[in-house]
């Protein structure tokens, strides 16, 4: 659990085009997860969320595909616009009335105007 | 009307000294949370609380003590901070399982 020898994988995306950023979890039985976004000096906001009965949720502008086979999120954004620039993290609760929910390393994603 | 709100925003101090930060929710949210934040933007969790009841000890050195008064406050008591304890450190809280984290917007601690 801790980030040492790890980095800040980074996205960068042409303004307008679409985003797709990717999440891999651990916990096979993990039944709730989440995508977040973080802005420079801020606390992570929520943006969406999918349960693990679902394969794929749409908001305004962003969708979540979760694939449970390989354990694997995504997180797709639409026009891409410089608001967006942020750190993305995913997060997965775990089954079973338990409440640890474990974040992913994050992604940033720059937006170039 | 902040949801989650946690001071000080930011806190400096000297190696070896004891700090205390504190978080309160206003969204009436049965169980709060501690996430720590390094320099690479990892979030690890540090403690939870569900009614005062403490849920989630993750494996933190004992200089770190949460303390839930009631439901709506944890804070967080730190002795003899070391220059590792550097971080910001994030307060959460939520309903219930399978509900979405509510994050306050952080204390940047900076121990010289």
């Amino acid at each position: 659990g801790e980030s040492v020898g790890l980095h800040l994988p980074t996205l960068s995306v042409q303004e307008g085009d679409n985003s797709i950023i990717n999440c891999a979890y651990s916990n096979s039985a993990s039944d709730y997860f989440i995508w977040y976004k973080q802005e420079s000096g801020k606390g992570p906001q929520f943006i969406i969320d999918i349960r693990s009965n679902m394969d794929k949720r749409q908001g305004q502008r962003v969708t979540v595909l979760l694939n449970k086979t390989v354990k694997h999120l995504s997180l797709q954004i639409a026009a891409t616009q410089p608001g967006d620039s942020a750190v993305y993290f995913c997060a997965e609760n775990g089954s079973g009335g338990y409440q640890k929910v474990t974040f992913g390393i994050g992604t940033k994603l720059q937006v170039i105007p | 009307d902040t949801a989650v709100s946690q001071t000080p925003k930011y806190l400096v101090t000297q190696m070896g000294n004891d700090k205390s930060i504190k978080c309160e929710q206003n969204l009436g949210h049965d169980t709060m949370y501690w996430y720590k934040q390094d320099s690479k933007k990892f979030l690890k969790i540090m403690f939870s609380y569900n009614n005062k009841e403490l849920i989630i000890n993750e494996t933190v050195p004992n200089r770190f003590s949460p303390k839930s008064p009631d439901k709506a406050h944890l804070n967080l008591h730190i002795n003899s901070l070391e220059l590792g304890d550097s971080a910001v450190y994030f307060c959460a809280s939520r309903g219930r399982v399978g509900e979405k984290l509510f994050f306050g917007s952080g204390t940047q601690l900076s121990v010289l």
